[in-house]
Parts: C-alpha cells; sequence; structure tokens
C-alpha cells in the first residue's frame, strides 16, 4: 500500500503566480520529509526538506509546510518560473533511513 | 566531483538474460540505494545499503540481487530478466541518518526486458 500519495498527477500554473503541491502520508513515524524535482531523461535533484519537529521550512521562492495531524505536507512555489516546469516528488522517511516516495506531480508553468 | 554515476544508460534484454548495473559515488557516502521508477508508481526502493559489506531488502527485492565490496561501489543484478522488469533504474547515496541528509540521485538507467 502507498504509504505516500500524490494525487494530483498534474498542475499548470501562470508564470507569477503561486504553484501549490499536495502530498499526504499515512505513517506516523516518519521523521523527515522531502522534496525532489525531476526534469526528463535526468535523476531528481533534492529541492527542500523538513524534520517532523518543524512545521515550516523556507528557501527562496520554496516553502514546505507539514501538518502532522493531518499527515499532509505541501509545496508552496512563488513567483512560479518556467523553469520549474519538472516532476516534483515529495518523499518521507522511516527511522531505518528508508525513503518512500510519492508518485509525483508533473508541474506547466506558462509564460 | 561526478557525483553518483551509473553504467549503462540504456540496455535491452531479452527474457532470461543476466545483467549487472553498476552504481559509482565519490561523495563518501555511507548509505546507497537501488530504486525503480514505473509509470504510476513513484520511485520504490529495490534493496539498500547500509556501509560497505551490507545490503538490505526494500519494497520490492524480488528478482534482484546486490553487492557493495566496495564503499563507493553498489552493483545490482538481474539473474533471469523478466518484461516485468522493463522500468528506469536510479542509485542513490547518502550520508549516515544521524542528521537530516538528503540522497543525491544519479541519472538512471533505462531497462527494457523483451
Amino acid at each position: 500500500d502507498q504509504q505516500v500519495k500524490q494525487n494530483s498527477p498534474s498542475l499548470s500554473v501562470q508564470e507569477g503566480r503561486i504553484s501549490i503541491l499536495n502530498c499526504d502520508y499515512t505513517n506516523s513515524m516518519f521523521d523527515y520529509f522531502l522534496w525532489y524535482k525531476k526534469y526528463p531523461a535526468e535523476g531528481p535533484t533534492f529541492l527542500i526538506s523538513i524534520s517532523s519537529i518543524k512545521d515550516k521550512n523556507e528557501d527562496g521562492r520554496f516553502t514546505v509546510f507539514l501538518n502532522k495531524s493531518a499527515k499532509h505536507l505541501s509545496l508552496h512555489i512563488v513567483p512560479s518560473q518556467p523553469g520549474d516546469s519538472a516532476v516534483y516528488f515529495c518523499a518521507a522517511r522511516n527511522t531505518g533511513n528508508q525513503f518512500y516516495f510519492g508518485t509525483g506531480t508533473s508541474l506547466t508553468v506558462i509564460p | 566531483n561526478a557525483g553518483v554515476t551509473q553504467t549503462p544508460k540504456f540496455r535491452v534484454l531479452k527474457t532470461g538474460q543476466s545483467m549487472t548495473l553498476l552504481c559509482a559515488q565519490d561523495m563518501n557516502h555511507e548509505y546507497m540505494y537501488w530504486y525503480r521508477q514505473d509509470p504510476g508508481m513513484g520511485l520504490r526502493l529495490i534493496h539498500y545499503s547500509v556501509g560497505e559489506g551490507t545490503t538490505a531488502k526494500g519494497e520490492v527485492p524480488d528478482g534482484y540481487n546486490v553487492s557493495r565490496l566496495k564503499k563507493q561501489n553498489f552493483l545490482l543484478g538481474l539473474e533471469s530478466a523478466a518484461p516485468s522488469q522493463t522500468s528506469v533504474y536510479f542509485c542513490a547515496s547518502s550520508y549516515s541518518p544521524l542528521t537530516y541528509n538528503e540522497q543525491f540521485f544519479g541519472p538512471g538507467t533505462r531497462l527494457t526486458v523483451l
């Protein structure tokens, strides 16, 4: 059963607007959450992360929010740029340092 | 620094053939991982290693074997390839989990089994 879920396979946003990507998880023992960005024919690259003891982490245009009670995290990109168009994966780590990935959301930023 | 490299980039096999995928990292990372990515499934962990000489099973280990004889290398073997193993394979590495560390991924190997 999928422990990390991204229910939106795709998202289109106008350049300059906010992109919000969502992720849900089922395992309350996850202690670390990450977002990766993937371009076609390349491996995923790390974008931003958050530990389970925080509820927000910001890095430039990227902010990740964690709602532990709802087992939900989201990635906000403000302002969105055409170069942000990619597939975004959320991932969660268990205490054994195994990572579980969502199915990805394909973001298209329209110029 | 080359980061994480994977060999080969592409491969086509016939059912029943065997092959080995090589992953190498030059970041002195303790942990290494093999994932497969299939449409609609995200990345799923096949096997991983917490250090030289160690291996452990992930979510989908059946049909694969691994070895970590040197710290910088992690090999993924398919003894008898099946069409269900057609996928894109990614290797990743990371520092130890004592701190919050992300994984670094290789560019992937696209494998087709006919």
